[in-house]
């Protein structure tokens, strides 16, 4: 169980296009999802924490309005990167709260989205 | 910041046990020790986590000393596949993680 996908795993599009990446949680329902990027050789960075049915709650330094986040189900989550720059390529990974979890929760990871933008 | 102090890398021979350190001694009470790793280019993937009792999985074990401050991570016989970066990490589990660099395992035949 605890399964997390991401949609695509790899993307490339031409600078000032939006790309949307999708992260679902498979065989569970998760009130709260995570959003993280890493750059080659670096470790993970939370962007932002997305409730489903409120707005996302973004880290210092991460700009809401041009990472769009959605929760729109209590499996599904949507990142949209818009007019995406070169600077924005990287490793965009997801993880998603499983509450079922004996006096604690579990995130658990999705397999990550390449993105590269030309 | 991250709250956890580890080994930037070590090594291990293939089929023997292999134990990584982490250091967290400004810990909470409400606090959980989980290990996460992560394989080149592929998400992190959960081990393990543990308030202050030992923790056996079909993955690992997990080692808290008594007084909360440090813990260990063994993978009992560790295979090539298990090369990756193990990161140790300290939260409430209702709380955002914090990454910090990890400890870069290689598994050596």
């Amino acid at each position: 169980g605890a399964v997390v996908s991401q949609h695509p795993s790899r993307v490339i599009c031409k600078s000032g296009t939006s790309v949307k990446i999708e992260c679902r949680s498979l065989d569970f329902q998760a009130t709260t999802m995570f959003w993280y990027r890493q750059f080659p050789k670096q470790s993970l960075m939370l962007m932002a924490t997305s409730n489903e049915g409120s707005k996302a709650t973004y880290e210092q330094g991460v700009e809401k309005d041009k990472f769009l986040i959605n929760h729109a189900s209590l499996t599904l989550s949507t990142l949209t990167v818009t007019s995406a720059h070169p600077e924005d390529s990287s490793f965009y990974i997801c993880s998603a709260r499983d509450l079922r979890g004996k006096g604690s929760d579990t995130q658990y990871f999705g397999p990550g989205t390449r993105l590269t933008v030309l | 910041d991250a709250k956890t102090t580890q080994p930037t890398s070590m090594d291990c021979a293939e089929g023997r046990a292999a134990n990584l350190p982490c250091n967290h001694s400004t810990i909470s009470g409400n606090e959980y020790v989980y290990w996460y790793r992560q394989i080149h280019s592929q998400g992190p993937q959960y081990i393990i986590h543990g308030l202050k009792n030992n923790e056996t999985n079909e993955m690992a074990s997990l080692i808290i000393t008594e007084d909360r401050k440090s813990s260990t991570l063994i993978l009992p016989h560790a295979t090539l596949r298990d090369t990756a970066v193990y990161y140790c990490i300290v939260s409430t589990g209702f709380q955002k993680l914090v990454f910090g660099t990890g400890t870069r395992l290689l598994v050596s035949p």
